[in-house]
């Protein structure tokens, strides 16, 4: 059965400056790999996926996230955090064989102070 | 485009009272999912549709959840009777088709059981 690990209950970051939020994975197969963000008493929203292809992926306000096969990684990272980034992370994976649902990690609290 | 669409945002009942949550997906999308998303962890999906066929009911406790997708478009979740630890917030997302595609969440419901 897939799994997804979010090592990570909160991470502090100063606006400005580069953030990472980690993620590691457990599949069948090869993996399809989400990150969600969620903000307060508001549902979960994309922000981007691997499915195949270059390991670097590029997603919605500046986020990216790297693949990394051998490590079993996808770390959300951007640049340069904003105060408006702070929010929930999720990480989710699925495999691409057969039917498998998507299963997220426990989330991420990132907060960007000023 | 509009999106995902669930009612009603919050609900309050007592234990073993039955209660029901309402789902519009974004027009075109074949695949329908319900989740329970409990407080401090990540969404666990409970049913997905595809079109009007169950998918996957696996993780739906289905002594007391249950959940329809007629004509394909809407969907209703039922839990009667309730449990307290049915508090959580359900969440309905829907998505061009399974696997690759990612899923776009409607805002949720937050169900508090007494």
């Amino acid at each position: 059965a897939q799994s997804v690990a979010q090592p990570e209950d909160q991470v502090n970051v100063a606006e400005g400056n580069p953030l990472t939020v980690k993620c590691t994975y457990s599949v069948s197969g090869n993996p399809y790999l989400f990150w969600y963000v969620q903000y307060p008493n508001r549902g979960l929203q994309f922000l981007l996926k691997y499915i195949t292809g270059d390991n670097l992926v590029k997603g919605s306000y500046g986020f990216e996230a790297e693949f990394n096969k051998s490590q079993t990684s996808f770390h959300l990272k951007k640049p340069s955090a904003l105060v408006s980034d702070s929010a929930l992370y999720f990480c989710a994976v699925r495999g691409n064989t057969g039917f498998q649902k998507l299963v997220f990690g426990t989330g991420t609290r990132l907060l960007v102070s000023p | 485009e509009a999106g995902v669409a669930q009612s009603p945002r919050y609900k309050i009942i007592e234990k073993r009272q039955s209660v029901a949550f309402w789902c519009n997906p974004i027009s075109g999308h074949a695949t329908l999912y319900w989740y329970q998303q409990i407080l401090g962890q990540g969404p666990k999906l409970l049913i997905q549709f595809q079109n009007n066929g169950v998918v996957d009911d696996s993780q739906l406790p289905k002594d007391r959840f249950s959940a329809e997708r007629l004509k394909g478009v809407d969907s209703t979740l039922k839990i009667q009777p309730a449990k307290l630890e049915d508090s959580a917030v359900y969440l309905c997302a829907s998505s061009l088709g399974r696997q690759i595609y990612e899923q776009y969440f409607g805002p949720g419901t937050r169900l508090t059981v007494t």
